[in-house]
């Protein structure tokens, strides 16, 4: 059963365009949305996160929208660019997880010159 | 490198054949996790150490997966009579508490099972 949906699966965008990329949970306990960005042959880097009493959170080109009442949250990448194309995963702890991370899918990027 | 680190970064074995990997955490994190990353996937948990004790395991940890974390350092994973579908990238993950969930992660390792 997959608790994180994400979408869409891939996702290419011009250069200073904004990249979208959404995801759904359906455990009302999870508390930490971390999103990881991974590059080919490499681990995932935490990218950004955000906790369920914050709408709203901005890491330099990166934020994070949630909303807690559609069990939605999504990632938006302002002004994409080349070096952005990657794997993103958005993911969900909590529910007495212990803290392993629950993933969604992935979504891969790529940035268009 | 003060970075989580995993070993090997590639494995090939041959199917029946017994594999351990090696993960060394970030020093001081008492949170380890085990995930496996399968083409065009997230990455699926495993299984969880905090300090040397295993406290979680996943329904995907056969009979055939082991895990150990001596004295909460670094951990193993063995997997014995590896089959054709084990075939993944193995990843592991360290964090320091509950509450501050950041987990960071090695580069994996990965395994092909021939």
């Amino acid at each position: 059963q997959q608790q994180v949906k994400q979408s869409p699966q891939s996702l290419i965008v011009q250069k200073g365009g904004i990249s979208i990329i959404n995801c759904a949970y359906e455990n009302t306990a999870f508390d930490y949305f971390p999103w990881y960005q991974q590059f080919p042959g490499k681990g995932p880097a935490l990218l950004i996160a955000i906790r369920p009493d914050v709408s709203e959170k901005k890491e330099g080109r990166f934020t994070i929208s949630f909303n807690k009442s559609a069990k939605q949250f999504s990632l938006h990448i302002m002004d994409s660019q080349p070096g952005d194309s990657a794997t993103y995963f958005c993911a969900a702890v909590g529910g007495g997880s212990q803290g392993n991370l629950i993933f969604g899918k992935g979504t891969k990027l790529s940035v268009k010159p | 490198d003060t970075g989580v680190s995993q070993d090997p970064r590639h494995k090939i074995t041959k199917r029946g054949q017994n594999v351990t990997f090696r993960c060394d955490p970030i020093s001081e994190h008492n949170r380890l996790y085990w995930y496996r990353q399968t083409l065009g996937q997230g990455p699926e948990f495993l299984t969880y150490f905090q300090n040397e004790a295993q406290l979680e395991k996943s329904r995907l940890l056969s009979d055939r997966f082991s895990a150990e974390r001596p004295k909460g350092s670094f951990s193993t994973l063995e997997i014995q009579r590896t089959e054709q579908g084990d075939s993944a990238m193995y990843l592991c993950a360290s964090s320091w508490t509950l509450e501050n969930t950041e987990a960071f992660f090695g580069q994996g390792t990965r395994l092909t099972v021939v």
